[in-house]
């Protein structure tokens, strides 16, 4: 079976400085995607960085980065130089090869502090 | 790109109203739909998956009758939701997919609060 586990349900970070948001996955598929999505308060879900498990790189996607360690089956978000507006839920979610079905983690609240 | 519109945004009905929301895939053709809901504080349940051209594939425990989903063309899919009861208030939210496979990545419409009275 698939799973995501985010097992911050809050952080908080200064303006400016970079954070990082913690995801780890289990799954028996030889291939997969990860994906971040960023929701806040208004509810749409926003789509931030995709990485695939046979990428040899991290994905970037301007201030967004995917810290992909295919060992220790995690894919941690890292945002650097935070801005008040990054304030939110952040999903982790994961694809398999089988089936259409996105699995998503519990989410992480950010809280950016000026 | 990969633009995806819901409507209604807000809907408050009376209890035993059938409410329809739509979600429409504004940029591109999306042969498959998904259909969540959330709850305040807690991640997304899927609760059904909608194929153009065929019938959809509920998650268990969502009930057909309850929710029914259409998936008329490539790039408009609806859900209604037939004798809302209050139980039935929360947040829906749908999504298109675009891509292949794994790379598959799912574009979330604005999402839908329904309040029944």
């Amino acid at each position: 079976a698939q799973k995501i586990t985010q097992t911050q349900p809050g952080m908080f970070v200064q303006e400016k400085e970079a954070v990082t948001l913690d995801c780890t996955y289990d799954t028996s598929d030889p291939s997969y995607g990860l994906f971040w999505y960023k929701q806040p308060s208004s509810g749409e879900m926003i789509f931030l960085i995709y990485q695939g498990s046979y990428d040899q790189q991290n994905a970037t996607e301007g201030r967004y980065s995917l810290n992909f360690q295919k060992a220790r089956k995690s894919a941690n978000l890292v945002i650097s130089a935070s801005q008040l507006g990054d304030s939110a839920m952040y999903f982790c979610a994961m694809k398999g090869n089988q089936g259409g079905k996105l699995i998503f983690g519990q989410g992480t609240e950010l809280s950016v502090k000026p | 790109g990969a633009v995806v519109s819901q409507h209604p945004s807000w809907v408050i009905c009376k209890s035993g109203t059938s409410v329809k929301i739509e979600c429409r895939s504004l940029d591109f053709q999306a042969t498959t739909m998904f259909w969540y809901r959330q709850f305040p504080k807690q991640s997304l349940m899927l609760m059904a998956t909608s194929n153009e051209g065929s019938k959809a594939t509920y998650e268990q425990g969502v009930e057909k009758d309850k929710f029914l989903i259409n998936h008329a063309s490539l790039t408009l899919s609806t859900l209604t939701v037939t004798s809302a009861h209050p139980e039935d208030s929360s947040f829906y939210i749908c999504s298109a997919e675009s891509g292949r496979g794994y790379q598959e990545t799912q574009y979330f419409g604005p999402g839908t609060r329904l309040l029944v009275l």
